[in-house]
């Protein structure tokens, strides 16, 4: 079965505190994880889209990686307005194979406190 | 957001009657999804469709039925509703895999309230 989990579910940091959110995968014909922040009342904004094992991609506090299973955003000396749901996406095959679909995480709640 | 538009943003209905959200597109994108978000759920894929009148179906797709008659709208249906389709939808848009580092872009969010 494709799944998508993440963790941890919530996370509490004060400025300046570095952490990093996990995003674990099982799919098949992977073509993609995407990562995106939602504030509160709002869509999904994109992030980073990263493709192959041992990529990287880098935006201001935040870099996001990826493994063959797995995914980091790290978020370096965060500050209040990083506060959001972090979500990850996986892009893969759907069952029947014939086409691509984007399935989601349950996300990260970050709160960032000053 | 721009080149996506869900309308309408808000709607209160009554159990069993038929609802229709829309979602327009000025990108010219391939891929249009649903999403339903619910507390405790995520993000969860009601259909999608991969071109004119080509959809198929997602996790959670009991209850609703979509077309894409031309490709910047994408309409999906709710029957007869009921107070379990209560939620959040959001409408997404995607050039598919073939464009280099592609990313799926969400519309606003319609929130639907069924009593």
């Amino acid at each position: 079965e494709d799944q998508v989990t993440q963790s941890p579910e919530a996370l509490r940091l004060q400025e300046g505190e570095s952490s990093s959110l996990n995003c674990s995968y099982t799919v098949s014909g992977l073509r993609g994880l995407f990562w995106y922040r939602q504030d509160p009342g709002k869509g999904p904004e994109f992030l980073f889209t990263l493709y192959s094992a041992g990529e990287e991609k880098e935006k201001e506090r935040l870099k996001a990686t990826l493994t063959k299973k797995e995914s980091f955003l790290h978020i370096t000396a965060p500050k209040p307005e990083d506060s959001a749901t972090y979500l990850c996406a996986v892009n893969h095959r759907n069952s029947g194979g014939s086409n691509y679909k984007l399935t989601f995480g349950k996300g990260t709640l970050l709160t960032v406190n000053p | 957001d721009a080149g996506i538009t869900q309308s309408p943003r808000h709607k209160v209905t009554e159990t069993g009657t038929p609802v229709t959200l829309r979602c327009h597109q000025t990108e010219n994108h391939r891929y249009m999804y649903w999403y339903r978000q619910d507390p405790g759920h995520g993000l969860r894929l009601i259909h999608y469709s991969y071109g004119v009148k080509d959809t198929d179906k997602g996790e959670v797709s009991d209850g609703y039925s979509v077309s894409r008659s031309k490709t910047e709208d994408f309409l999906l249906t709710l029957e007869s509703a009921t107070s379990s389709q209560t939620s959040v939808y959001f409408c997404a848009i995607g050039a598919g895999v073939d464009r280099v580092n592609y990313g799926y872009t969400f519309g606003s969010g319609t929130r639907l309230t069924v009593v």
